[in-house]
């Protein structure tokens, strides 16, 4: 079965903390993506990566293909960070799968 | 803001309405989705459309109507809704299909 999870569920930290996500996935996969949905419920796409590392501004993504695994981590965070973070992943050809989601909440 | 653009950004409607959902990117995008998002729920793929052809129905019911008159433009219609369908409802759009996606801010509904 094709799976996603994600950790932790919630985050809470300090502004300037540094921050990381982590997903898991069963089984071998063609793209992962993350995601960023604020409370409106708009959705933003940070990155999509198939290996290796990307960054974007304080955003960094890794992903691990032996282990199935990425992180997604923030560097000096801010209160408007506070978001949901959803990792999505495509198994070969068929639609994404997309975890539930980590909250996470920056306090000045 | 993404490009994708959606209205209503809330709905609420009673189960015997007809109402439509409306999404349009002028992103010069090729492939169209919906999404519905329950509450503490994963992002659920609803439909998916590519060059104005539907290409994958995730086993909707029937009371959900998409229509897609051009590539730019997507609708969602319902119809005898029930108190479960209440969520939020994404689009999102692609360049082309499975490329990186780009989501609207979603309608949230209430079904009464």
């Amino acid at each position: 079965k094709n799976e996603v999870e994600q950790s932790p569920q919630n985050l809470t930290a300090q502004e300037g903390e540094f921050i990381t996500i982590n997903c898991s996935y069963s089984v071998g996969i063609s793209a992962l993506h993350w995601l960023q949905q604020h409370p409106g419920g708009g959705i933003v796409s940070l990155f999509m990566l198939s290996s290796g590392k990307k960054k974007h501004g304080r955003l960094i993504a890794t992903i691990n293909i032996q282990e199935k695994h990425s992180s997604l981590h923030i560097t000096a965070s801010h209160p408007r960070d506070s978001a949901v973070y959803i990792c999505a992943v495509r198994f070969g050809n068929e639609k994404l799968t997309f975890g539930t989601g980590t909250r996470l909440t920056i306090i000045p | 803001e993404t490009g994708v653009t959606q209205t209503p950004r809330h709905l609420v409607m009673g189960m015997t309405n007809k109402k439509s959902l409306k999404c349009e990117q002028h992103l010069g995008h090729n492939a169209m989705y919906w999404y519905k998002q329950s509450a503490k729920k994963p992002l659920e793929l609803m439909f998916v459309y590519n060059f104005k052809e539907q290409t994958e129905n995730n086993s909707v019911p029937s009371r959900f109507s998409p229509e897609c008159p051009n590539s730019s433009h997507l609708f969602l219609h319902l119809h005898t809704l029930q108190p479960e369908d209440s969520a939020l409802y994404l689009c999102a759009s692609s360049q082309v299909l499975g490329d990186e996606a780009f989501f609207g801010q979603g309608t949230r509904l209430t079904v009464v």
